[in-house]
């Protein structure tokens, strides 16, 4: 099974500020990561997907990038409503698997 | 608008069973693979189940292989999950979960989620 580690677990930000999270599988998943968002009370969001693609919807500001075990999510400038828990997924091999997520709160 | 309405959870013993149904609409049901993925208090996102658009072709997860079964009627645009001999451990809330095509690579992430049903295992 690969694992998938997220960091930081909590990131402290500032509105306004740029964000970068962290995914790193424990071998390589090409480039078949995806990145969610979930917020309280409710299911998770796509964002991104081919480690790189937006998904429908998702403003400019969420980028991603990586291949292989390397990956990151930026968050260029962090609006009120991206305060939330995110999680990166690898599809490339059986299972499925989701990483641990990184909260990002309001400093 | 594409929709997943999950329903059937509650509470069970140990060693007791369930089964899960996700109502869908909104999208050509047939053409696409769906996944269930669960989510314990507190934690994050665990795969555990993927159906092909045909039905012909399911995966699951180590912790509930040979424990639960999913299948889908195409002809009613919905799916269940059929959950045998509940464990504690498989407490949690359940999503429906579409993938976002029928074909590899794009089956196996998730673009439209239900909001989920509370499965509670506890004697």
């Amino acid at each position: 099974e690969i694992v998938m580690t997220q960091s930081p677990a909590t990131l402290s930000v500032s509105p306004g500020e740029r964000a970068t999270l962290s995914c790193r599988a424990s071998q390589s998943v090409s480039g078949d990561l995806a990145w969610y968002q979930q917020k309280p009370g409710q299911a998770p969001r796509l964002l991104i997907y081919g480690a790189s693609t937006r998904a429908t919807g998702i403003p400019a500001r969420f980028s991603g990038s990586g291949s292989g075990t390397e990956f990151t999510l930026t968050i260029s400038s962090l609006q009120s409503e991206d305060f939330a828990v995110y999680y990166c997924q690898q599809y490339d091999n059986w299972p499925l698997t989701f990483g641990g997520g990184t909260k990002v709160e309001i400093k | 608008e594409v929709q997943l309405v999950e329903s059937g959870g509650g509470v069970v013993q140990p060693g007791g069973s369930l089964r899960l149904s996700c109502e869908t609409s909104g999208f050509s049901f047939g053409t696409y693979t769906i996944s269930w993925v669960r989510q314990g208090p507190g934690k994050g996102p665990e795969w555990i189940s993927l159906i092909s658009s045909i039905g012909g072709t399911t995966y699951y997860a180590d912790s509930v292989k040979g424990r639960f079964t999913m299948s889908r009627d195409n002809g009613k645009n919905s799916l269940s999950l059929q959950m045998n001999n509940l464990r504690t451990d498989d407490t949690a809330l359940y999503y429906c979960a579409r993938g976002h095509g029928d074909i590899y690579p794009n089956s196996r992430f998730f673009d439209y989620w239900g909001q989920g049903i509370l499965v509670t295992v506890s004697s």
